[in-house]
């Protein structure tokens, strides 16, 4: 079963915009991770955050995490043609590298 | 530092056929799993190992089997192929301080 519901589903902005994509999960977790996979490709890490971090950023990246809620956001910052692809986040609930993943969001980043 | 790989890129299968699909590593990771993606979905863990001679199993282990007899590979194998099994799979590797994944490039697999 997916652990994890992201919203939307597919997301379409103009180059230059924030691009923000939510993450909802079921139970307890270890850590929330974001991985990118563009079209045909395998899965690229982006960010890692931990169940006792609230936010981290990486370059134009932002995620957020709010555990009381069973949530997390990443916000991409002034969006680029190549950002375009699918976002996924994925929990670990026991750090012990079992990721349960979502269904991800279909980003497109029209120039 | 070729990192993950995985062979063949494309398969095709008849139903009832058996394959192995191959995934190696050179990170000198301890964990590797294997993942299915579905069109439209997210990945579902297949089977997974902790180091060689350890596996175990993920949330859609029936019709695939696995062995890891050393650090570096990890084979997934379909013992008599459904189409249901039509996919792409995915093997990925962890370990150290890390608890990031790194993912190999895919097998797109079709039975028909």
């Amino acid at each position: 079963s997916q652990q994890g519901e992201e919203d939307p589903q597919a997301l379409s902005i103009q180059e230059g915009e924030n691009a923000t994509m939510n993450c909802s999960y079921k139970t307890s977790i270890n850590n929330l991770q974001w991985y990118r996979q563009n079209s045909g490709r395998g899965l690229v890490h982006l960010i890692l955050i931990r169940s006792n971090e609230r936010e981290k950023h990486s370059g134009r990246l932002r995620v957020t995490l709010d555990t009381s809620k069973k949530s997390s956001s990443l916000l991409i910052t002034a969006s680029r043609a190549a950002d375009t692809a699918s976002y996924f986040c994925a929990t670990d609930e026991e750090g012990a590298q079992k990721l349960v993943f979502g269904q991800g969001t279909r980003l497109t980043i029209n120039p | 530092n070729a990192g993950v790989t995985q062979t063949p890129k494309f398969q095709v299968l008849k139903t009832g056929q058996s394959m192995t699909l191959q995934c190696a590593q050179d990170m000198n990771h301890e964990y590797m799993s294997w993942y299915r993606q579905d069109p439209g979905m997210g990945l579902r863990l297949i089977h997974y190992s902790v180091g060689a001679g350890i596996t175990d199993q993920g949330e859609v282990p029936n019709g695939y089997n696995v062995s890891r007899s050393t650090t570096e590979d990890f084979p997934l194998r379909l013992l008599s192929a459904a189409p249901s099994q039509t996919s792409v799979y995915f093997c990925a590797t962890g370990g150290g301080n890390e608890d990031t994944q790194y993912f190999g490039p895919g097998t797109r697999l079709t039975v028909l």
